[in-house]
């Protein structure tokens, strides 16, 4: 049982380019989840995908994409990197197949700076 | 202002001490959460209280649902515990499940 996976772990982008970070779980959870976290602040919320087919916006969407392509994948995706959004990128899922609905399990996270 | 707000930033603590992280939210909420992030980056859950005490080994969180506060003790505290320790709330207003989340409580405890 890995949980929540995500790839790359680190990445280093130019301004104005694109990439993709993957998360992956195991746990058959419907709910998964989008986080960044800078200094000085909590992790907020970029999108959420309550359910298999559904996406929402969080606290901070701009300049974001992401994608629920199955139960298991949920994908964020930067069309055109700015410096602004280098920070560390948490994805997590919750499901009640593994006890208590609320409790969130967290991916490792990708460390992501924009030059 | 911040919804969840936690006390103190941070905190230096000798090897055995007891300490204290409190956390203090303004909306209301169905749940709330203790998560523990160490160094090296990864976020696990401690506790999630909807009321009262819950305790599991050296830790210990209380809820006060009238006064909106929380507080995580550690008793004889240890370098391994050194993490930022992080509060989170569901909150009745938000979207099911979704968190909201304080800034974190950064813990040294020094040998």
């Amino acid at each position: 049982n890995a949980g929540v996976t995500q790839t790359p772990k680190f990445q280093v982008l130019k301004t104005g380019q694109s990439m993709t970070l993957q998360c992956a779980q195991d746990m058959n959870h419907n709910s998964m989840y989008w986080y960044r976290q800078d200094p000085g602040m909590g992790l907020r919320l970029i999108y959420y995908s309550a359910s298999e087919g559904t996406t929402d916006k969080g606290e901070v969407p701009n300049g974001y994409n992401v994608s629920r392509l199955n139960k298991r994948e949920f994908s964020l995706r930067l069309e055109s990197a700015a410096p602004s959004q280098t920070s560390v990128y948490f994805c997590a899922s919750r499901g009640v197949e593994t006890g208590d609905p609320y409790e969130q399990y967290f991916g490792p996270g990708t460390r992501l700076t924009v030059t | 202002k911040n919804e969840v707000e936690q006390s103190p930033q941070n905190l230096t603590a000798q090897e055995g001490e007891f300490i204290t992280i409190n956390c203090s939210y303004s909306v209301g909420i169905s749940a709330l959460h203790w998560l523990q992030q160490h160094p090296g980056g990864g976020i696990v859950s401690l506790f999630m209280l909807s009321s009262g005490k819950k305790k599991h080994g050296r830790l210990i969180a209380t809820i006060n649902i009238q006064e909106k506060h929380s507080s995580l003790h550690i008793t004889a505290s240890h370098p391994r515990d050194s993490a930022v320790y992080i509060c989170a709330v569901n909150s009745y207003g938000g979207s099911q499940g979704n968190l909201i989340f304080g800034k974190g409580t950064k813990l040294s405890v020094k040998p």
